[in-house]
C-alpha cells in the first residue's frame, strides 16, 4: 500500500507557541489530504479536508485561523497549530488519497500521527 | 446522536475465543463501510471493507445490514495479537470523508 509519513512524531511546546506538523505521501500523489484529531479514549474526529492547490474545507467547530492548513504540492500538506494551548494537546493524524501510476486510490492511507503536548 | 455508534467494551476474551463487535450508523446515505484496527498510540489501519453480501478474510468476517443500518465484525480463534481497538467507519459523499466510531477495545488473554 501507499506510504504516508508525518513529522514530527511527537512535540512538546509552551503555551502560546505555534507548531507545524508535516504530512507527506511518499510514493503517490495525494490529491486529497485529511487532518484528524484524537483525544484519549475518543474517536478520530475529522478537522479538515484539503485538496491540492485549494483552500481547506474545515469541519464545523474547527477554527480555520487557529489550525492553518497548507496543501501546496501533491506530496505535502502542513497543519500549523497557532498559539497552542494545553487544550490543543492531542494526537493529530493525517491521511491521504490520490493517484499512483494512473490508478486512483479511494482508500485513505494514514500517517503515523503526531502527539502534541502543550505545557 | 453520534453518526457511528459502537460498544466501547472493553472485551476481554481468552485466546481461541470467538468475539463479535457491533456497530450502528445513523446516515442512511452512507455508501461504504470499513473496519479499522488501531493499536495503542498508533494510527488506524484498514482491517477490511464491509459489503452487503458479507465478506470474510481469514479469521475475520464482516457483515452489513443496510435495512437495520448495522455492521458487525466477527473474529474467530482470537490471537493475542488481535488485542487492539476496532473502529467502525462509514464513508459518504464525493469527498470520501470517513466518519469513525469511538472504537471497541479488545484484549485477548493468554
Amino acid at each position: 500500500g501507499a506510504v504516508v509519513s508525518q513529522h514530527p512524531s511527537w512535540v512538546i511546546c509552551k503555551s502560546g507557541t505555534s507548531v507545524k506538523i508535516e504530512c507527506r505521501s511518499l510514493d503517490f500523489q495525494a490529491t486529497t489530504m485529511f487532518w484528524y484529531r484524537q483525544f484519549p479514549k475518543q474517536s478520530l474526529m475529522l478537522m479538515a479536508t484539503s485538496n491540492e492547490g485549494s483552500k481547506a474545507t474545515y469541519e464545523q467547530g474547527v477554527e480555520k485561523d487557529k489550525f492553518l492548513i497548507n496543501h501546496a504540492s501533491l506530496t505535502l500538506s502542513t497543519l500549523t497549530v497557532t498559539s497552542a494551548h494545553p487544550e490543543d494537546s492531542s494526537f493529530y493524524i493525517c491521511s491521504a488519497s490520490g493517484l499512483a501510476g494512473g490508478t486512483s486510490y479511494n482508500e485513505q492511507f494514514f500517517g503515523p500521527g503526531t502527539r502534541l503536548t502543550v505545557l | 446522536r453520534k453518526e457511528v455508534e459502537q460498544d466501547p467494551g472493553p472485551f476481554n476474551v481468552p485466546e481461541g475465543a470467538t468475539v463479535a463487535f457491533n456497530c450502528t450508523y445513523s446516515n442512511s446515505a452512507s455508501q461504504s463501510f470499513f473496519w479499522y484496527r488501531q493499536d495503542c498510540r498508533k494510527e488506524p489501519k484498514l482491517l477490511m471493507s464491509v459489503y452487503s453480501s458479507g465478506n470474510e478474510d481469514g479469521r475475520f468476517t464482516a457483515q452489513l445490514n443496510r435495512a437495520s443500518q448495522y455492521i458487525s465484525l466477527l473474529i474467530r480463534d482470537s490471537k493475542l495479537s488481535d488485542s487492539a481497538t476496532y473502529l467502525c467507519v462509514e464513508s459518504s459523499g464525493s469527498a470520501r470523508q470517513l466518519t469513525f466510531g469511538s472504537g471497541t477495545q479488545l484484549t485477548v488473554l493468554p
